[in-house]
């Protein structure tokens, strides 16, 4: 059962447009979505994150959007550049601040590849 | 060196063979992990170490056998595996329980022939 669903699976922008990837999780005990990049022969790197107490993040050029009620976040990437193509993967983690015992399930999404054209 | 080390790079084994996967991270976290990698599959959580205990252990096949001597090593020992088991084996590393994020490898590419 896959608890994290990602898409798309692949994703091809031009330089300079704006790149969406969209994750759907299940459950609600979620409470923490990092996304992750990368790179081809490299391990994956936190990119950013966020918390449901908040509707969107910002960081430079990437953006996450959250919706709480739908049970969905988005990755946006402005300005996509060459440089920014990668595999990016949504996960989601349950209650990581509160949690009264032992919680190391990170679930990853299945990831996206994007390809940004110059 | 700083981060997460992962050694070899690449590996190639029969089924009848004996090897080890090697980690270590430099960052002073209290938890380790390896993940399986697996094309167009999510990535696969199989052990969590938290101050050198097995945390968990996610239903991963007895010819894969974690060791995990001090809070910067973490090894994965092999043995007899199956061609469905090649990979990429990836290691990572926390403070506690990954608030701020984990910090992984580059992993070991595994062919099993």
């Amino acid at each position: 059962q896959q608890q994290v669903k990602q898409s798309p699976q692949s994703l091809i922008v031009q330089k300079g447009g704006i790149s969406i990837i969209n994750c759907a999780y299940e459950n609600t005990a979620f409470d923490y979505f990092p996304w992750y990049q990368q790179f081809p022969g490299k391990g994956p790197a936190l990119l950013i994150a966020i918390r449901p107490d908040v509707s969107e993040k910002k960081e430079g050029r990437f953006t996450i959007s959250f919706n709480k009620s739908a049970k969905q976040f988005s990755l946006h990437i402005m300005d996509s550049q060459p440089g920014d193509s990668a595999t990016y993967f949504c996960a989601a983690n349950p209650d990581l601040l509160n949690s009264g015992g032992s919680n190391y399930k990170l679930t990853f999404g299945k990831g996206t590849l994007l390809t940004v054209n110059p | 060196e700083t981060g997460v080390t992962q050694t070899p790079r690449h590996l190639v084994m029969g089924m009848t063979n004996k090897k080890s996967l090697k980690c270590e991270q430099h960052l002073g976290h209290n938890a380790m992990y390896w993940y399986k990698q697996s094309a167009k599959k999510p990535l696969e959580l199989m052990f969590v170490y938290s101050l050198e205990e097995r945390v968990e252990n996610n239903s991963v096949p007895s010819r894969f056998s974690p060791e995990c001597p001090n809070s910067s090593h973490l090894f994965l020992h092999l043995h007899t595996l199956q061609p469905e088991d090649s990979a990429l084996y990836l290691c990572a590393s926390s403070q506690g329980q990954g608030v701020y994020g984990y910090t992984f490898g580059s992993g070991t590419r595994l062919t099993v022939v």
